[in-house]
């Protein structure tokens, strides 16, 4: 069964810092991942999508890598804003299954 | 539609009582998930629906949730009896086609408040 952790729970940054959150998934057997932030009381916005055949993502400011064989991916925040504050969360779909397995998500907060 | 609708937004329902959840997912969608988030974590996966077939009911977390997508598109998650323990967001998901290639996109959720 796919498990999916996050590390940090929480991260509190100034403003204009570069930041990394980690994700970690127990089978590699995945089909692809999709990292997403939630703003409070609010749904899920779908920030990158990596392939299992891929290495990273970009959009922006945020770049996503992925390492099938360690069960790893980070997503990269450059020059962090006040208004990248939320919830991000990432979601592994494997290879067997047609559901995200989701992590529980870090909590970051950008100081202005 | 341009993105996945849910409805209500809030539902506030007395323990007992039974509550039905729509998801309009993005038309021509093949596939849509329902998801339910409780206080401070990550979804979890309830149940998953490739057209009007639903494939994976594993996630329900007991036989008062009940599910369906007659032709294709609207679903709907009906609770009956509500608990206490049921509060939490449900999330709608859909994707274009059943290999989930593409990713999914989720709705706003419903926040389902029991008291």
């Amino acid at each position: 069964k796919q498990e999916v952790t996050q590390i940090p729970a929480a991260l509190s940054v100034p403003e204009g810092e570069n930041l990394v959150l980690n994700c970690s998934f127990t089978d590699s057997a995945i089909y692809n991942l999709q990292w997403f932030r939630q703003d409070p009381g609010k749904g899920l916005t779908s920030l990158l999508l990596i392939q299992s055949s891929q290495r990273e993502q970009t959009s922006g400011r945020l770049n996503a890598s992925l390492d099938k064989s360690s069960g790893r991916s980070t997503l990269y925040i450059a020059a962090s804003q006040p208004g990248d504050s939320a919830t991000y969360l990432c979601a592994v779909r494997s290879d067997y299954g047609q559901n995200f397995v989701f992590g529980p998500g870090t909590r970051l907060s950008v100081l202005p | 539609g341009a993105g996945v609708s849910q409805s209500p937004r809030y539902k506030v329902a007395k323990r007992g009582q039974d509550v039905a959840l729509r998801c309009d997912p993005i038309s021509g969608h093949v596939s849509l998930f329902w998801y339910q988030q409780a206080l401070g974590q990550g979804p979890e996966f309830l149940t998953y629906f490739q057209n009007e077939a639903q494939l994976d009911k594993s996630g329900l977390p007991s036989d008062r949730f009940f599910a369906e997508r007659p032709e294709g598109s609207v679903s709907t998650l009906k609770i009956q009896r509500t608990q206490q323990e049921d509060s939490a967001v449900y999330l709608c998901a859909s994707s274009i086609n059943s290999a989930g290639s593409y990713g999914y996109t989720f709705g706003s959720g419903t926040r389902l408040t029991v008291v």
